[in-house]
């Protein structure tokens, strides 16, 4: 058990237009959600952390209102990345975390091109 | 503040055995996970620590010492498949985890 997906795995965009990436629990339900991201030979950056019908709390200087995040179930968060801009390229994951122990599982991630 | 290292590259040859060590500094501890991350995808999880001691899983194998605030990840029967980053993660008092940079191990035939 423990499945957690993401879609889409690859996303092309234009400049200024905006981007979902939905990230789901397949058979579980996640207490929290996380979004990081993570640029190419780097590590890991959280971004959000976000808990089912309350709002996301975001990491020191990442702008909430560009990063747009929902968790509107204990199975789904998405991610909006609005305006996206060539330097929001990326590779963007989510992970679900169910409780104790509090590992959390990660989605495939999302390549993200903006061009 | 809160802070965990681990090496940068390690290189290793295949069959050998090799020894990622990590170590952490943070508000609290709840445990201590690695995690494997391929290239070009999402991390894997492999181990959790939160007693003191040695966890064999396999080729695998976790160990802790909460008192020196130390891990290491063995790994045996080395394979071209274990060429991967491996992720040190801790759990702090608000169940947040505090992730390690990587530590990229590069095995050779």
């Amino acid at each position: 058990g423990a499945v957690v997906s993401q879609h889409p795995s690859r996303v092309i965009c234009k400049s200024g237009t905006s981007v979902k990436i939905e990230c789901r629990s397949l058979d579980f339900q996640a207490t929290t959600m996380f979004w990081y991201r993570q640029f190419p030979k780097q590590s890991l950056m959280l971004m959000a952390t976000s808990n089912e019908g309350s709002k996301a709390t975001y990491e020191q200087g990442v702008e909430k209102d560009k990063f747009l995040i929902n968790h509107a179930s204990l199975t789904l968060s998405t991610l909006t990345v609005t305006s996206a801009h060539p330097e929001d390229s990326s590779f963007y994951i989510c992970s679900a975390r169910r409780g104790e122990p509090y590992e959390q599982y990660f989605g495939p991630g999302t390549r993200l091109t903006v061009t | 503040g809160q802070n965990i290292d681990q090496p940068t590259e390690m290189t290793a040859t295949e069959g050998a055995i090799v020894q990622i060590n990590c170590t952490y500094q943070t508000s609290g501890f709840n445990g201590l996970f690695w995690y494997q991350q391929h290239a070009g995808e999402a991390p894997t999880f492999l181990s959790y620590n939160v007693l003191d001691g040695l966890e064999e899983k396999g080729r695998f194998s976790s160990f802790l010492s909460r008192s020196k605030g130390y891990s290491y990840l063995l790994l045996k029967e080395l394979q071209m498949k274990d060429s991967a980053s491996y992720l040190c993660a801790a759990l702090d008092s608000n169940y947040q985890l505090i992730w390690g940079a990587g530590t990229k191990l590069i095995i050779k035939p």
